[in-house]
């Protein structure tokens, strides 16, 4: 089954508006998460990395304003996208690393249109 | 600046056959490499992984090679089979327990066809 749970699976929202997109880890603790982006055709792209109890740390070009980061406890990551535009219409995925193990799981990934 | 590239978009193998993806990195920081396997619209499944004092890692039909003098890995799946069709992604990252671990960098992705 997953180690990494995301939700919701996809989304549709209206110009404007803001969508929040929650990541768990199952059965581990992650005290740190990581948000990529994956436009059609492309490769994925690291957004941020969620840090738990500190501020997240975001990639050169992408916008902290914008793309809010909460990591509120050791098992949930959100990634709230603010004031959403069909540009921002894209596929959301994070991920968790399982030190134990040295493995690096991804949730199932969020479908954002913006219409 | 593509830091992990695979430069074959795409790979066609007849079932029962091998398949070897490659891939290459320019970042020597990088120490722990990882394969995964992706639907569209679905995040990355792993699949293997290798950190850098290792040059080769197996698992069942999955075996990855490191060449590290090379900075160059490769997936082999054999035998191959049609539900192996998929696109394949390696990525790679800082060391397990370092600051950076966790942190992928991926390459562009092999559309893998096995055909019957």
């Amino acid at each position: 089954g997953a180690v990494v749970s995301q939700h919701p699976s996809w989304v549709i929202c209206k110009s404007g508006t803001s969508v929040k997109i929650e990541c768990r880890s199952l059965d581990f603790q992650a005290t740190t998460m990581f948000w990529y982006r994956q436009f059609p055709k492309q490769s994925l792209m690291l957004m941020a990395t969620s840090n738990e109890g500190s501020k997240a740390t975001y990639e050169q070009g992408v916008e902290k304003d914008k793309f809010l980061i909460n990591h509120a406890s050791l098992t949930l990551s959100t990634l709230t996208v603010t004031s959403a535009h069909p540009e921002d219409s894209s596929f959301y995925i994070c991920s968790a690393p399982q030190n134990s193990g040295n493995t690096i799981y991804f949730g199932e990934g969020s479908w954002l249109t913006v219409v | 600046d593509q830091q992990v590239k695979q430069n074959s978009p795409s790979l066609s193998v007849q079932e029962g056959r091998i398949s070897i993806l490659n891939c290459d990195y320019t970042n020597s920081m990088f120490d722990y490499f990882l394969w995964y396997k992706k639907y569209p619209a679905e995040g990355p499944t792993f699949l293997i992984s290798i950190s850098s004092i290792k040059d080769k890692n197996e698992d069942g039909r999955f075996t990855v090679f490191l060449n590290k003098s090379a900075k160059h890995l490769s997936l082999h799946i054999v035998p191959s089979q049609p539900g192996d069709s998929a696109v394949y992604f390696c990525a790679a990252s800082g060391y397990a327990g370092g600051t950076s671990y966790g942190k992928l960098t991926f390459g562009q992705g092999t559309i893998l066809t096995v055909h019957p």
